[in-house]
């Protein structure tokens, strides 16, 4: 089993549309997760930070569910410009873990 | 400000032959990290540093690959003999005090080996 996975996608929604992703990790220690996004043949970008308690910024929304091991991502209202891949990261004891990536394109 | 730089950005070579990986963090970072990056495994972390020191090369495939962090701002990823499967995008990463905060990516470097 892999330490994070992902449904690599991809994920076809039309503009305004919600969409969710979901990402489990195996390790019950992880101590830190974040979501990164990857466009096409650019680098990784942190997109947000996952605390605890939830998280917002903006149309999206992050949720860490620690007792069942996963970790959520939801975009509200997608654009055009969401089209990315979405990398889950799991960190425990320095040890950064990334998922494959889940695909989303947004279209008119 | 200057992100991380890396070069060359691509870079097409022929089996055996050696590659050399550049990488300059963004100043004042002290954790560096090499990832690679295929379509087949995803994003793996190769090695990193921390304070120029290597931290965990576990990630780094094997003997064939080494890297180094003379400095605080220079780092390089070295593969020899390359091979074929070693064809990927190469990134590098830095962060402020480990790998448990936001890390910056720098643009990769593509790799092919014929």
């Amino acid at each position: 089993r892999k330490e994070v996975e992902q449904d690599p996608g991809p994920f076809n929604v039309p503009e305004g549309a919600t969409v969710a992703f979901n990402c489990t990790y195996s390790n019950s220690a992880s101590q830190s997760f974040f979501w990164y996004r990857q466009d096409c043949r650019k680098e990784p970008k942190l997109l947000m930070s996952v605390y605890s308690s939830g998280n917002e910024d903006g149309r999206f929304t992050a949720q860490l569910n620690r007792a069942s091991q996963y970790i959520s991502l939801l975009i509200r209202d997608s654009k055009l410009s969401d089209s990315a891949t979405y990398l889950c990261v799991v960190n425990n004891n320095n040890d950064m873990r990334f998922g494959a990536g889940t695909r989303l394109t947004v279209k008119p | 400000d200057a992100g991380v730089i890396q070069s060359p950005r691509h870079e097409v070579t022929e089996m055996g032959q050696e590659v050399t990986l550049r990488c300059k963090p963004i100043s004042g970072h002290n954790s560096l990290f090499w990832y690679r990056q295929t379509m087949m495994r995803g994003l793996e972390l190769l090695i990193y540093f921390n304070n120029n020191v290597p931290i965990d090369d576990s990630g780094m495939p094997e003997d064939r690959f080494s890297a180094k962090m003379p400095n605080a701002s220079f780092s390089t990823l070295k593969i020899q003999p390359s091979e074929p499967r070693d064809s990927a995008v190469y990134f590098c990463a830095s962060s402020f005090s480990g790998p448990g905060l936001e890390q910056f990516f720098g643009p990769g470097t593509r790799l092919t080996v014929l």
